[in-house]
């Protein structure tokens, strides 16, 4: 399996651009999560999904972002206008979710992540 | 107050030597601890979880909570240089692909050859 797919990797952008982040989350797996990191607030959960609806969207910091997961392979987080203090590192992560973990082995496993500078 | 906290480092060691990584956590429902490892420009990766309160050995890994105290460690034996990577400890009140983490910022390690 490849894994999680996130693209692109590195965004580099203007203040007031719009943004889209991409993941394509590994096959079978019915949750995807999308996280933050910075290094003064470390990692931070924005969103997450199961079976294509949105659970809780709690961290998503204001209605510059929002997500979407149209179908089971595709997500994507959007930044409309995009400021400067967006910039972060953003993952996401995929897990089987609930039946796998009844049997405790269940796990996010997470995608490289995508740089984005907004200058 | 976050509801875990982890000291950054940088902590820089020998190779060889004993290494302990801690966090702190104010959320008393947190039932599962887990530690994932951060290699340079890449995501986290699960290293080991623990459920509850004792310890958990895997190779030169040691995964030690303390509910009590709202403490947990992860202690890395005879340290190598592939260690070098951040550490972050998460935890949730279920062990489950389902349930957010709450992470800690993590520690960067340097292991020296």
């Amino acid at each position: 399996d490849a894994g999680v797919i996130q693209s692109p990797r590195h965004e580099v952008t203007e203040m007031g651009q719009e943004v889209t982040l991409r993941c394509k989350p590994i096959s079978g797996h019915d949750y995807l999560f999308w996280y933050r990191q910075t290094m003064m607030r470390g990692l931070e959960l924005l969103i997450y999904f199961n079976n294509n609806v949105p659970i809780d969207d709690s961290g998503m910091p204001e209605d510059r972002f929002s997500a979407k997961m149209p179908n089971a392979s595709f997500s994507t987080l959007k930044i409309q206008p995009s400021e400067p203090r967006d910039s972060a590192v953003y993952f996401c992560a995929s897990s089987l979710g609930l039946l796998a973990g009844i049997s405790g082995t269940d796990t996010q496993y997470f995608g490289p992540g995508t740089r984005l500078t907004v200058l | 107050q976050k509801e875990v906290e982890q000291d950054p480092g940088p902590l820089s060691v020998p190779e060889g030597a004993i290494v302990s990584l801690n966090c702190t956590y104010s959320n008393s429902a947190f039932q599962y601890f887990m530690w994932y490892r951060q290699y340079s420009r890449k995501g986290p990766e699960l290293l080991m979880y623990t459920y509850s309160s004792g310890n958990k050995e895997d190779g030169r890994f040691t995964a030690q909570v303390d509910k009590s105290s709202k403490y947990i460690s992860l202690f890395i034996r005879d340290s190598q240089p592939s260690d070098s990577a951040t550490y972050l400890c998460a935890m949730s009140v279920t062990f489950s692909g389902n349930t957010p983490l709450v992470f800690g910022k993590g520690t960067r390690l340097s292991v020296i050859a």
